[in-house]
Formats: C-alpha cells, structure tokens, sequence
C-alpha cells in the first residue's frame, strides 16, 4: 500500500463548487503540506501543518483552506472554485526536525470549468 | 524573495553518457537539499539529498554542492532512456520560524537509445 495517498486522484467540477481534496499517510509522519503544481511554474506551496494543531500558509493560500485533522490526515478545500484553481495538486509528508525531506503523494489532477 | 532557479531544459544525451544537472539558490542560509525524479503526470520521487560541501554518491548518481558559490549539481552516469524525466531541485528555507523546501521549476532530460 501507498505510503501517502490523495483522493480524488482526478475532479472536474464547475466554477462556483465547493471541492475537497483528501490527504492520508502512514509514514507516522508530523509534517504535511499541499502544492499545486503548473506547467512552467512548478512546485507552489500552498498550507503547511507542523502537527495536529500547527496550520500555516504558505506563498499562495488565497482561495484555498485545510483542515489537519489527525496525525495522518490533511485535507485541502477550495471554498468556490474557479477555473485558474486548474491544476495538479500534490500532498507531501517529511519527518520532523533535523529531516527535511518530502515524500509525495499521487497526486490530484483538478479541472475547474 | 528565496529562489532555486534551474535551467528548463531539455538537457539531451546519448544512452551511456554522464548526464549533468545544475541548480543555484539565492537563500546563503539554506542547509539542505535535494533532488527529486518526476516523470511526466506524476509525483516527484526523492532521489538523493546532500548536506555537506562535497560530492555524495549513490549508485549511478553523485550530488555536488558548493555552498560558497550556491551551487548544486546532479551527476547520472551512464545515462538511461528510463532517466528521461524532470528533475527537480529544493533547498531548505527557513520563514518565520519554520522550514520548508523551496523548489525549482526542473530540468528536463531526453536521453536518447
């Protein structure tokens, strides 16, 4: 089994909708976050959690909220999507102080028409 | 404002020869960094990472940093058409109490039979 996984793993949804995209790991990770990723613009960060009570933006969270709702999941919500919120998006996990590395989920590819 | 920038690319080679990516970061107080493999519509893989000045070598690959120039490169030896991908370099950054990867927007390589 995936060690990070996203559901959706692909939405079309209309301009205006609501839309969740799911995150959940069991690497025992504390550090999550989301990206979108654009062609030409790469990796954007867009919230980042520390741990269960730890919420903080990143360069790009206009449009955009999460919600940590455990250890292992993290939750990304477009509160009314428009169509420039087209993107890939990815959910990534690190380990903790000292490590920095991230580790990627599947992804979520979202289409906003 | 914090960058890892990388030549877009594509970075052409035949099968069999040295593969050589590069990747500068304007942050002096990054730490860390790394270099990710993502194949076209999928999650960026984790690779190698580097810490220390010098060169680090992993199987076919060898990451070089110099932190007085802000200079990082990937080395892939004996280059595979299975390399042709994206790669993405990060580097630690600290904002407001926190660190997080700043990424590149990637290299890509076309490694030709």
């Amino acid at each position: 089994d995936a060690d990070v996984t996203q559901t959706p793993r692909n939405r079309i949804t209309k301009t205006g909708k609501r839309i969740m995209l799911e995150c959940s790991q069991t690497k025992g990770h504390d550090r999550m976050y989301w990206y979108r990723q654009d062609p030409g613009l790469g990796l954007r960060l867009i919230y980042y959690s520390f741990d269960v009570k730890d919420i903080n933006k990143g360069e790009i969270s206009d449009g955009y909220s999460v919600s940590r709702q455990a250890q292992a999941k993290f939750s990304l919500s477009l509160e009314s999507a428009i169509p420039n919120q087209t993107a890939l998006y990815f959910c990534a996990t690190s380990p903790g102080p000292g490590t920095y590395e991230q580790y990627f989920g599947p992804g979520t590819r979202l289409t906003v028409t | 404002q914090k960058e890892v920038e990388q030549n877009s690319g594509p970075l052409s080679v035949p099968e069999g020869a040295i593969a050589s990516l590069n990747c500068t970061y304007s942050d002096r107080g990054s730490q860390s960094f790394f270099w990710y493999r993502q194949y076209s519509g999928k999650s960026p893989e984790l690779i190698m990472f580097i810490y220390s000045n010098g060169d680090k070598e992993d199987g076919r690959f060898t990451a070089q940093l110099n932190k007085a120039s802000q200079y990082v490169s990937l080395l892939i030896r004996d280059s595979q058409p299975s390399d042709s991908a994206t790669y993405l370099c990060a580097g630690d950054s600290l904002n407001s109490g926190y660190s997080t990867l700043t990424f590149g927007k990637g290299t890509m390589l076309l490694v030709s039979p």
